[in-house]
């Protein structure tokens, strides 16, 4: 069974500055999907980022991108130039592309705190 | 632009009570999924749907029933509430075409067992 783990339980950043979010896997598939969501206070999970594991590139969203090490099984998050509306929770998350009903696996998440 | 719809936001319940949880999505989107999530945990996959008339197991389903009758709507049910059922539940959708389709979550349903 696919695992995914987020060593990190919380995460601080000063505003303008970056941050690496890590995130690690277990599979033993070849096809596959990463994504990044944010949980703001509000709860709604947001999209953030998606990688596709047969591209090499790594994905990047404005001031978000990805580092895809496909060998490590790792993907970490990168947020650039944090504001304080980064502030939030981060969760890394793994869908099989060959799992028909198309469930994610999550992480247990990263509290990422923006200090002003 | 209502999306992932869940009812009721927040419920406090006594052990042994039952109650549902409705998802309704408005995208006429394929797949539903039920997740809990808990502290330290992530979000876990308790049911979920493929397709009207059609549910499965997820990763902790043992305590909860489901049940999608009609495609817009997706129900989670406890019949005896436990306090180990305390959580906060998302439900989510997805299209049924495309390898990089995306999930829509709902707001969540905070829930508390007493």
């Amino acid at each position: 069974a696919q695992t995914v783990t987020q060593s990190q339980p919380e995460m601080s950043v000063q505003e303008a500055e970056t941050v690496t979010l890590s995130c690690t896997y277990d599979t033993s598939e070849s096809d596959y999907y990463l994504f990044w969501y944010k949980q703001p206070p509000s709860r709604q999970m947001i999209l953030v980022i998606r990688q596709e594991a047969y591209k090499q590139q790594n994905a990047t969203e404005n001031r978000f991108s990805v580092n895809f090490q496909k060998a490590a099984k790792s993907f970490s998050l990168k947020i650039s130039d944090s504001q304080l509306g980064d502030a939030a929770m981060y969760f890394c998350a793994y869908r099989s592309a060959k799992d028909s009903s198309y469930k994610l696996i999550f992480g247990s998440g990263t509290r990422l705190l923006v200090r002003p | 632009n209502a999306g992932v719809t869940q009812t009721p936001k927040f419920r406090v319940l006594k052990t042994g009570q039952s109650m549902t949880l409705l998802c309704a999505q408005d995208m006429n989107h394929e797949y539903m999924y039920w997740y809990r999530q808990d502290p330290g945990m992530g979000l876990r996959l308790i049911h979920y749907s493929v397709g009207e008339g059609t549910t499965a197991k997820g990763e902790v389903p043992d305590g909860y029933n489901v049940s999608r009758l009609k495609k817009q709507n997706f129900l989670l049910g406890l019949e005896s509430a436990a306090p180990s059922q305390t959580s906060v539940y998302f439900c989510a959708s997805r299209a049924l075409a495309g390898r990089t389709g995306e999930l829509f979550f709902g707001e969540g349903s905070r829930l508390t067992v007493l």
